[in-house]
């Protein structure tokens, strides 16, 4: 069965450092795509970044790059020069498992790491 | 730049009382989705459409029904309320996922945080 694993439940981070949080999938597709979403204490869901499994390149997106280790199977976030505004829940979410010629699109999330900016 | 809109916000029930959510998502996406959220156990699939007319079940679908009578809207049921769903639940809706390896970024709805008491 896929699944999403994030074994840090919080992290702390002081303002202008980089963090890294961590994020292993399990699944036996070769095909499938994995993003990082940030729910703010507002609640709602905002989009970070994608990576798909045949991506040679980490994709990076501003301050946010996702360190992807397919052997690893591993889909590590990192956030550089971390800012006040920063402070969130982080999920890393997959997409589940393509059948050929079509895709329901379905994510599985992670359970998320609180992410705690210190001035 | 409405995206993706959840009613209502919050909304407190007697056990076995029914509501309906309503999500209504105006960038002309063909799949909807709904999603529920519980302290630690990050977002959990309910219920999804691929299209107008169309419901399929995720992972945690009992007690729930929905219906997707028109491509913006997609409506998530409670016949009969229960404690255990109380939480946060959140809409979201993407592009057809014909590409396997497309983006499909799923698009939230701000939440509708629901007691059942």
């Amino acid at each position: 069965a896929q699944k999403i694993t994030q074994t840090q439940p919080g992290m702390f981070v002081q303002e202008k450092e980089a963090v890294t949080l961590d994020c292993t999938y399990d699944t036996s597709d070769q095909s499938y795509g994995l993003f990082w979403y940030k729910q703010p204490s507002s609640g709602e869901m905002i989009f970070l970044i994608y990576q798909g499994s045949y991506d040679e390149q980490n994709a990076t997106e501003g301050r946010y790059s996702l360190n992807f280790q397919k052997a690893r199977k591993s889909a590590n976030l990192v956030i550089s020069a971390s800012q006040l505004g920063d402070s969130a829940m982080y999920f890393c979410a997959m997409r589940e498992g393509v059948i050929y010629g079509g895709a329901t699109n379905k994510l599985i999330f992670g359970t998320g790491t609180l992410l705690a900016v210190q001035p | 730049n409405a995206g993706v809109t959840q009613t209502p916000k919050f909304r407190v029930l007697k056990t076995g009382q029914s509501m309906t959510l309503l999500c209504a998502q105006d960038m002309n996406h063909e799949y909807m989705y709904w999603y529920r959220q519980d302290p630690g156990m990050g977002l959990r699939l309910i219920h999804y459409s691929v299209g107008e007319g169309t419901t399929a079940k995720g992972e945690v679908p009992d007690g729930y029904n929905v219906s997707r009578l028109k491509k913006q809207n997609f409506l998530l049921g409670l016949e009969s309320a229960a404690p255990s769903q109380t939480s946060v639940y959140f809409c979201a809706s993407s592009y057809e996922g014909g590409q396997p390896l497309a983006k499909n970024i799923q698009y939230f709805g701000a939440g509708t945080r629901l007691s059942v008491l």
